[in-house]
């Protein structure tokens, strides 16, 4: 059973602020690890995928880093803006499925 | 191409009728993805296909559920004798080819059983 766990569960901060979500995944058998983004009323979008030990991925206000050794990815955005409100998932790939997380619902407060 | 399209958007049904979603990946991708997303919940895996063949299957998917991909296009997903627990959203994605690929998921289809 492969379990991925996201932290917080969910977040509410100001408009301006930065913020990070944690995701916890097994160490074993990884072959990649996805984080996409879920406004309401929309599918969900891919925003990065990290295959390899140490990975930093970057757009715009929003950059991820990759654990693989100890299974812990980090979600960062900078300056959070409303339309940044959404679910953050993550999701861990090993062999032939992905299993995601519950995700992190963020509320940007203007 | 306009991207993974699921059908109905919307179903609602009466305890014990069976009902069909039906999904259209992106064309040229070959692994085809059905979850199930209940409130407060992340999209929870049921079953995956690479082409026709399905590779996977989920210990959720009671044998009410079924799931297929004739000649590796279109995808359904049928449930039979429907119950209120299997009320939720079902997402379909799609990816190409490796085991990184980033998926892209359809708008996803609804059910509500009452």
């Amino acid at each position: 059973i492969l379990n991925v766990e996201q932290s917080p569960q969910s977040l509410h901060v100001q408009e301006g602020d930065s913020t990070n979500f944690t995701c916890s995944f097994p160490s074993s058998n990884f072959y990649a690890l996805h984080w996409y983004r879920w406004e309401t009323a929309k599918s969900p979008e891919a925003l990065f995928v990290m295959t390899l030990n140490g990975d930093e991925k970057k757009k715009g206000r929003i950059s991820a880093t990759l654990n693989t050794k100890e299974g812990y990815s980090y979600l960062y955005i900078k300056g959070s803006q409303p339309e940044d409100s959404a679910t953050y998932l993550c999701a861990f790939r090993a062999n032939n499925d992905m299993r995601f997380g519950a995700g992190t619902r963020l509320t940007v407060k203007p | 191409d306009t991207g993974v399209s699921q059908d109905p958007r919307h179903k609602i049904t009466k305890r014990g009728q069976n009902v069909t979603f039906r999904c259209d990946p992106i064309s040229e991708h070959n692994r085809l993805y059905w979850y199930r997303q209940t409130l407060g919940q992340g999209p929870e895996f049921l079953t995956y296909f690479q082409n026709e063949a399905q590779l996977e299957k989920s210990r959720l998917l009671s044998d009410r559920f079924s799931a297929e991909r004739p000649k590796g296009s279109f995808s359904t997903l049928e449930i039979q004798r429907t119950e209120q627990g299997d009320s939720a959203m079902y997402l379909c994605a799609s990816s190409w080819g490796y085991n990184t690929g980033e998926l892209f998921f359809g708008e996803g289809s609804r059910l509500t059983v009452l």
